[in-house]
């Protein structure tokens, strides 16, 4: 069974501070890795997307993949109310489609 | 592009009733899948395709589901009779191939009472 898992939170952050969010997946042969934000009542839409090892940097969004550990993590630096969202890990396990975490529920206080 | 379009956006219906569920992928896409999203379970997916072709359905749920894909822009999923168990929201996603990013639709608030 390939499992992604996330906490499911609600993680509350004060505007302003880093919001770290962490996955975790079974499958050891995964390759590629996504982040969704998905806003209430709306549909997920990709944000990130990190292949290898290390860190990948998109504005205020940094993605870290650790293979060895089969960890990933999407930091938010700035964190804004406007950030405030579930946000839905996705691993490729190989030749099939994505599978998806249940999310983790991000609060941003102003 | 104008991305994945998926109607009606939401549907409410008498228990029985039969229900069907509309994709357009995006052009050029060749891989579509369809997920369920409950707050329970989260995102399921339900079937996939590709290149029309339907390639796993292992996560419909019961033989009341079914998926079609007559051509590379058209997709239905038809629930028939509907229960009240089916009410969630059901996502339309396509990608280029089937291990790459998905784009998902709108998606279709079904409420079956």
């Amino acid at each position: 069974q390939k499992e992604v898992e996330q906490n499911s939170g609600p993680l509350s952050v004060p505007e302003g501070a880093i919001a770290s969010l962490n996955c975790t997946y079974s499958d050891r042969g995964s390759q590629s890795f996504f982040w969704y934000r998905q806003y209430s009542g709306k549909s997920p839409e990709l944000i990130m997307s990190i292949y290898s090892n290390g860190d990948k940097e998109d504005g205020r969004f940094t993605a870290q993949l650790n293979k060895a550990s089969q960890y990933v993590s999407l930091l938010i630096r700035d964190s804004q109310p406007s950030d405030s969202a579930t946000y839905l890990c996705a691993v490729n396990p190989g030749n099939t489609p994505l599978v998806f975490g249940k999310g983790t529920r991000l609060s941003v206080i102003a | 592009d104008a991305g994945v379009i998926q109607s009606p956006r939401h549907e409410v219906t008498e228990m029985g009733q039969e229900v069907t569920l509309r994709c357009k992928p995006i052009s050029g896409h060749n891989s579509l899948f369809w997920y369920r999203q409950t707050m329970m379970r989260g995102l399921e997916l339900l079937i996939y395709f590709n290149n029309n072709v339907p390639i796993d359905d292992s996560g419909m749920p019961e033989d009341r589901f079914s998926a079609k894909m007559p051509n590379a822009s058209f997709s239905t999923l038809k629930i028939q009779p509907s229960e009240p168990r089916d009410s969630a929201v059901y996502f339309c996603a396509s990608s280029r191939q089937s291990n790459t990013e998905a784009f998902f639709g709108q998606g279709t608030r079904l409420t079956v009472v």
